[in-house]
């Protein structure tokens, strides 16, 4: 059973397009997180929802629109894909005010656009 | 701005020998710190913490230390294995509840050899 869960883990896209990749998480977690590594390696944090709601919001592009239809899902939506959007989005979910060891990853999708 | 520096992108080490993965961080407020562990195509899972409180924490073969005066912490693997061949991200973040806030290192690709 894996406990975040996110699809596609590959995706291969053109300029302009606009795709999206979906999480879920069987944790019971009311916290779930969008985490972007980009080419220089950083793990940096985009969005986090707690139960459906919008908690962190980092310096991302309006193209990115984070939905959460319930606690168990945080799909990541991107419009007008660019070439810098090329990275490997990882979604993690945890308690909320957990200790930070409580973060689980998913184990990423690997964005890339051409 | 890298709050979280792990200057050495990659180590070798010698089965049996021990691993010393360094970070260093810039951010005075910083008080939790932790240590995740990647295997390639998954996701990072926690490893080992330590508050500023402490200045050693150890769980087993993994041990962290911390010096807040340099602003320093480092990873020990006591006896390395081959199996302990990963990225290592080391992270930090201000309090300890509350995983919404995670800074992360650009990791440190750790090859133990047999």
């Amino acid at each position: 059973d894996t406990a975040v869960s996110q699809t596609p883990k590959y995706l291969v896209t053109q300029m302009g397009n606009d795709k999206s990749i979906k999480c879920e998480q069987n944790l019971g977690h009311d916290t779930m997180y969008w985490y972007k590594q980009d080419s220089k390696k950083f793990l940096k944090i985009m969005f986090s929802y707690n139960n459906k709601e919008l908690i962190i919001n980092e310096t991302v592009p309006n193209r990115f629109s984070p939905k959460s239809p319930d606690k168990a899902h945080l799909n990541l939506h991107i419009n007008s894909l660019e070439l810098g959007d090329s990275a490997v989005y990882f979604c993690a979910s945890s308690h909320w005010r957990s200790t930070n060891e409580k973060l689980f990853f998913g184990s990423g999708t690997q964005l890339s656009v051409l | 701005d890298q709050q979280v520096k792990q200057n050495s992108p990659s180590l070798s080490v010698q089965e049996g020998r021990i691993s010393i993965l360094n970070c260093d961080y810039t951010n005075s407020m910083f008080d939790y710190f932790l240590w995740y562990k990647k295997y390639p195509a998954e996701g990072p899972t926690f490893l080992i913490s330590i508050s500023s409180i402490k200045d050693k924490n150890e769980d087993g073969r993994f041990t962290v230390f911390l010096n807040k005066s340099a602003k320093h912490l480092s990873l020990h693997i006591v006896p390395s294995q081959p199996g302990d061949s990963a990225v290592y991200f080391c992270a930090a973040s201000r309090g300890e509840g509350g995983s919404e806030k995670l800074v992360f290192g650009k990791g440190t690709k750790l090859t133990v050899n047999p």
